[in-house]
């Protein structure tokens, strides 16, 4: 079983270029979520999903855009890179429904902005 | 603001050895306290959970403690091991199946020969 699944695992950008960043999972979750990890700070949530078509912002969404066309996929987007925004990005997946606090995480994507 | 710090920062400790890291909340009420474990290069994996109402909750050589008077969490890891090498995250959840959880910046432990 996959899991949670994240792609790229590694991308240098140059400042103001674009990317995106894909998350899928193959365990029928209805929550996704995006955080990122900086050095000396805790997980911080960028954006989440409650279901299928839905997105919210969470605690840093800033410079950010996501989109869950399908259950399974989830995608960040950064649409003018900054160097702020260098970090390790994770996606999660928890069932949904009786969620009690259990996130099934990627193995993250590394983010260098030049 | 909700914060869950941890102490300490980082740790080095010689393989069998014992060890027990701190977890202080503030977030109030709170639905379940969860410790993971992020090996480097890797994302987050649970450990453990406990509800509010819970005092110790073990899972092989982890033991998680909660005491929701003081708002403090401990994770006691016995006879450590070389694979024990890794961050340790508490997390709290708010009450309901709330989304927004509360992460700690977690404790890095080194366990060496």
């Amino acid at each position: 079983n996959a899991g949670v699944t994240q792609t790229p695992k590694f991308r240098v950008l140059k400042t103001g270029q674009s990317m995106t960043l894909l998350c899928a999972q193959d365990m029928n979750h209805e929550y996704m979520y995006w955080y990122r990890q900086d050095p000396g700070m805790g997980l911080r949530l960028i954006h989440y999903s409650v279901g299928e078509g839905t997105t919210a912002k969470g605690e840093v969404p800033d410079g950010y855009n996501v989109s869950r066309l399908k259950k399974q996929n989830f995608l960040l987007g950064l649409e003018s890179a900054a160097p702020s925004q260098t970090s390790v990005y994770f996606c999660a997946s928890a069932p949904g429904q009786g969620f009690a606090g259990e996130l099934f995480f990627g193995e993250g994507s590394r983010l260098t902005v030049l | 603001k909700n914060q869950v710090e941890q102490s300490p920062q980082s740790l080095i400790i010689l393989e069998g050895k014992n060890c027990t890291l701190q977890c202080n909340y503030t977030v109030s009420p709170f639905s379940n306290l969860r410790w993971y474990k992020q090996d480097t290069g890797r994302g987050p994996v649970s450990l453990t959970i406990m509800t509010f109402s819970e005092n110790t909750k073990s899972n092989g050589r982890y033991t998680a403690t909660l005491d929701a008077d003081t708002k403090q969490s401990s994770l006691h890891i016995t006879a450590s091991q070389l694979s024990d090498s890794a961050s340790y995250i508490c997390v709290v959840s708010p009450p309901r199946g709330g989304n927004k959880l509360t992460f700690g910046t977690g404790t890095q432990l080194k366990v060496e020969l």
